[in-house]
């Protein structure tokens, strides 16, 4: 069954201390990215990847890093987490055609 | 001003009303225009896809494109309480999604 994973799925954490959320695929595409979801704003495009070792910038990646050092991992950094970091964050992988994306799960972060 | 616009609703509709959802769009770069759908607790899932004006059609849904009005909408026939959910219309300009930010729409039997 083609998935992608995400975890962990719930996590509360304090202001500062270093996390990493990571996704997973087994759909072999080469497409993967980040988003956050918050009410009233959407869902925003943190960082992406079109290839390994290929990273850009989405509409929002202050405050985040990621690497892509492998065609099934993408995980997403926070270095030093913050409370207007709280969000619902998804993984989703692309199709190659770009007409289609798989979302992860979602992970919600808490920063207190 | 939000390159994607949506109206969050939400939406509360009668099973067996069409439903009508839509966006308005500020960037003439958007070539490629999806509807998602989005279940609680859940990551949302691709309804329909197209990249041109005029209308696409898959069972109940048809999603419709002007692009001279930067206008986009999803026609939801016969709704059925299973299409209660979250809609989000979504829109590509080279390798960047922009997304709007979603209609809540809940179909009472």
């Amino acid at each position: 069954e083609a998935q992608v994973t995400q975890n962990p799925r719930y996590l509360i954490t304090v202001t500062g201390k270093k996390l990493t959320v990571t996704c997973s695929q087994n759909m072999n595409h080469e497409y993967m990215s980040w988003y956050r979801q918050d009410p009233g704003l959407g869902l925003r495009q943190i960082y992406y990847s079109m290839n390994v070792e290929v990273t850009d910038k989405g509409d929002v990646p202050e405050g985040y890093k990621v690497s892509r050092k492998e065609k099934r991992n993408f995980p997403l950094i926070l270095e030093s987490p913050s409370p207007n970091q709280t969000s619902l964050y998804f993984c989703a992988v692309v199709r190659d055609d770009y007409n289609e994306q798989f979302f992860g799960p979602g992970t919600r972060l808490t920063v207190l | 001003q939000k390159e994607v616009e949506q109206d969050p609703g939400p939406l509360s509709v009668p099973e067996g009303a069409i439903v009508s959802l839509n966006c308005t769009y500020s960037n003439s770069a958007f070539q490629y225009f999806m509807w998602y759908r989005q279940y609680s607790r859940k990551g949302p899932e691709l309804l329909m896809y197209t990249y041109s004006s005029g209308n696409k059609e898959d069972g109940r849904f048809t999603a419709q494109v002007d692009k001279s009005s930067k206008y986009i909408s999803l026609f939801i026939r016969d709704s059925q309480p299973s299409d209660s959910a979250t809609y989000l219309c979504a829109m590509r300009t080279g390798n960047q999604f922009y997304f709007g930010t979603g209609t809540s729409l809940t179909v009472i039997p």
